[in-house]
């Protein structure tokens, strides 16, 4: 079955770190670029961070710019996020998501087309 | 910062009936526009891009449309499985992407 899989979600206190990860299975990241995604309780989808499929381009929500770091291992078909100083508003389910690209222009098109179920963040004391 | 607009927040409907969900960019993002349809304790599953192709394994039912700062997506005859919250995303103009704040589609 092809499915992306978080894990490393829990519970930690304000100004804390976890390690989210995403792993593929059924599917290889390889020539993805990938993202994640996060949503709030209460509140709707929020973009948080993007991958290039090389690893070097990044890009972050204002929210999370220098707190938060991606990156990804593709011998090992997974990416991460690094997350520091860590606030209760980063209170929320992570989902990785995979950018669909056009497999005959090898050109990503940039929109989302397959999520993992998430893995839950709680920052509190 | 492109900002998306759903309408309503809430829309109750009985099965069978005709569901239509709206969209609105702050700023044209052409036809650069995605639907995805989120349950409790699912995946989000992506459901229309380009603001009107269906992927792959997507009913008729659902469609896509608009272009420009206007999207709308249709359920033609909402079957028990499509209550659920639905997105509308821009991929036009990023990073960032941005998000509507949802629209949650109920059993009457």
């Amino acid at each position: 079955e092809v499915q992306l899989v978080e894990s490393g979600g829990g519970l930690a206190q304000p100004g804390g770190s976890l390690r989210l990860s995403c792993a593929a299975s059924g599917l290889t990241l390889e020539n993805y670029d990938m993202t994640w995604v996060r949503r709030a309780p209460g509140k709707g989808l929020e973009w948080v961070s993007y991958i290039g499929s090389g690893g070097t381009t990044v890009f972050y929500a204002d929210s999370v710019k220098g707190r938060f770091t991606i990156s990804r291992d593709n011998a090992k078909n997974s990416v991460y996020l690094q997350m520091n100083s860590l606030r209760a508003e980063d209170t929320a389910h992570y989902y990785c998501a995979r950018v669909d690209y056009d497999i005959l222009t090898g050109f990503s098109m940039f929109y989302f087309d397959l999520w993992g179920q998430g893995t839950l963040i709680t920052v509190s004391s | 910062e492109v900002v998306m607009t759903q309408s309503p927040a809430t829309l109750s409907v009985s099965p069978g009936e005709r569901a239509t969900l709206s969209c609105r960019a702050s700023q044209s993002v052409s036809s650069s526009l995605a639907w995805y349809q989120h349950k409790p304790g699912q995946a989000p599953r992506l459901l229309i891009y380009g603001a009107s192709t269906r992927v792959t394994g997507i009913p008729a039912r659902f469609n896509g449309s608009g272009s420009g700062t206007e999207f709308s997506l249709t359920i033609s005859s909402l079957q028990s499985e499509d209550f659920a919250v639905y997105y509308c995303q821009q991929y036009y103009n990023w990073p960032p992407w941005t998000f509507g704040q949802g629209t949650k589609v109920e059993i009457k």
